[in-house]
């Protein structure tokens, strides 16, 4: 069973440019989750998504970032206009539907490079 | 306050030794606790995941809940060198569904 797969590994973008983080949760799994990690920090919460749907985005700066988990696809999380302090690496996790009988496991992260 | 406090370290060890980890938590809504472990560049990796106050063992780890006092703890028992990474620990609340709250991480480092 394939684990948590993005793309790409590394992206270095130039200010005001857009950066698109791609998200394969596991086989069946249909939550996504993306986290930040900040240099010397932990993991911070961004987004919570099912398919099509948005759970919780309270951890989502309010602007120049969304996510999406379509139905067919990826999930994007999309930053525009990037300045140099969402330099960082981005992590992905998915959980199964079963509430109760599993968490979250982490993909590779994608680390974003502004200049 | 911050809702997952853990020491950042740096905790260096000789190989074999018992390593213990450690988190404190605030809010007594957490109710599903993990550990991950973090190499350097890599993504977490799940290594323990408990629900109810107690201990859970794995091989050479132990992970320990006290809820009553809100603290949980990571034993690693003979540990290797490639035990050396960054050790999180992680929460959430009432579902195992739903954003996890990250500690700051411990860098360990077992030498040989």
């Amino acid at each position: 069973n394939a684990g948590v797969m993005q793309n790409p590994r590394h992206l270095v973008r130039r200010r005001g440019q857009e950066a698109r983080l791609r998200c394969s949760p596991m086989k069946g799994h249909s939550h996504v989750y993306w986290y930040r990690q900040l240099p010397e920090e932990g993991l911070k919460f961004m987004v919570y998504l099912q398919k099509e749907n948005i759970i919780d985005e309270s951890g989502m700066p309010k602007e120049r970032f969304s996510a999406e988990f379509p139905k067919e696809g990826p999930s994007i999380l999309r930053i525009q206009q990037v300045v140099r302090g969402d330099s960082a690496a981005y992590f992905c996790a998915s959980s199964p539907d079963a509430i109760g009988t599993d968490t979250q496991y982490f993909g590779p992260g994608t680390r974003l490079t502004v200049l | 306050q911050k809702e997952v406090e853990q020491d950042p370290g740096p905790l260096s060890v000789p190989e074999g030794a018992i390593v213990s980890l450690n988190c404190t938590y605030s809010n007594s809504a957490f109710q599903y606790f993990m550990w991950y472990r973090q190499y350097s560049r890599k993504g977490p990796e799940l290594l323990m995941y408990t629900y109810s106050s107690g201990n859970k063992e794995d091989g050479r780890f132990t992970a320990q809940v006290d809820k009553s006092s809100k603290y949980i703890s990571l034993f690693i028992r003979d540990s290797q060198p490639s035990d050396s990474a960054t050790y999180l620990c992680a929460m959430n609340k009432g579902s195992t569904l739903g954003r996890l709250y990250f500690g700051r991480g411990t860098q360990l480092t077992v030498w040989p």
